[in-house]
C-alpha cells in the first residue's frame, strides 16, 4: 500500500516550457487536491477533484491545468512554466465529502523555473 | 467564512521541555481540525484530528490538542520535547460550505526549533 505517490521528485524548467507532474492514490479515495507550498505562505490550494470526473479550482489556479484521468490518477500541468511557479507541488487525497477531511499527502515535486 | 490563525511563525524550547504551539480558527459550521507535521523535504504527516467527539485529542508523538469553541482555538501541546520533533506544524480546518462541499483551509506554519 504505497499511498499517495508523485512524479518526478525534481524537476528543473526553462521559462515558457510545458511539464505534467503526476499523481496516484490507492486508497480509493473520492476526492483528490493539487496544492503549492511556499515559504510563509502555507500550502494554498490550486485545484482539487471532489469525485472522479470532477474538477474545480482553488486559490491560486492560474497557469495551471488539471485531469482527473480515474479514481486513482490527478495530474497538474503547467502549459507554460514562470519563474513565479517555482514552488514545491504536493498531491493528497481524501475519502470525499463523506470523510472528516483528513487528507493524505504525497512526498512533493521540487519545480524550479528558471 | 473559514479561516485559520497560527499564531506564531517560529517557536523555540529546550530539549525536555513543554510545547506549545498556538492555532485559532473561524469557521460558519462544526469544522474538523486537524494538526499535521512536516519534517524538512517531506511530505505532510497527520499529527492527530478532532472531529466532534471528545474535546482532548491525543496523537502520534505524545503530542496533544484541546478544541475549546468558546475560544475558537485547538492549541498543540506535548510535555516534552524532544530532538527530533524540530520540523514545521501546521493546523487546518475542515467543514461542509453551504453547497455541502468540504473546504480545506491550512494555516500558515510554525517552525518548532528545539534547542539541545
Amino acid at each position: 500500500n504505497a499511498g499517495v505517490t508523485q512524479t518526478p521528485k525534481f524537476q528543473v524548467l526553462k521559462t515558457g516550457q510545458s511539464m505534467t507532474l503526476q499523481c496516484a492514490q490507492d486508497m480509493n479515495h473520492n476526492s483528490m487536491y493539487w496544492y503549492r507550498q511556499d515559504p510563509g505562505m502555507g500550502l494554498r490550494l490550486i485545484y482539487y477533484s471532489a469525485s472522479e470526473g470532477t474538477t474545480d479550482k482553488g486559490e491560486v489556479p492560474n497557469g495551471y491545468n488539471v485531469s482527473r484521468l480515474n479514481k486513482r490518477e490527478f495530474s497538474l500541468r503547467l502549459e507554460s512554466a514562470a519563474p513565479s511557479q517555482t514552488s514545491v507541488y504536493f498531491c493528497a487525497s481524501s475519502v470525499g465529502t463523506s470523510g472528516g477531511g483528513e487528507q493524505f499527502f504525497g512526498p512533493g515535486t521540487r519545480l524550479t523555473v528558471l | 467564512a473559514q479561516s485559520v490563525t497560527q499564531l506564531d511563525s517560529h517557536v523555540s524550547v529546550s530539549e525536555g521541555t513543554p510545547v506549545l504551539l498556538r492555532c485559532n480558527y473561524s469557521s460558519s459550521y462544526s469544522p474538523s481540525l486537524f494538526w499535521y507535521v512536516q519534517h524538512p523535504n517531506k511530505g505532510l504527516q497527520l499529527l492527530l484530528k478532532y472531529t466532534s467527539a471528545a474535546t482532548l485529542v491525543k496523537g502520534i508523538n505524545g503530542f496533544e490538542a484541546e478544541f475549546k469553541k468558546s475560544e475558537t482555538s485547538f492549541h498543540l501541546t506535548k510535555p516534552s520535547a524532544h530532538m527530533s520533533d524540530a520540523a514545521e506544524y501546521f493546523c487546518v480546518v475542515s467543514d461542509r460550505n453551504s453547497g455541502g462541499y468540504q473546504k480545506v483551509t491550512f494555516g500558515i506554519g510554525t517552525k518548532l526549533q528545539v534547542i539541545p
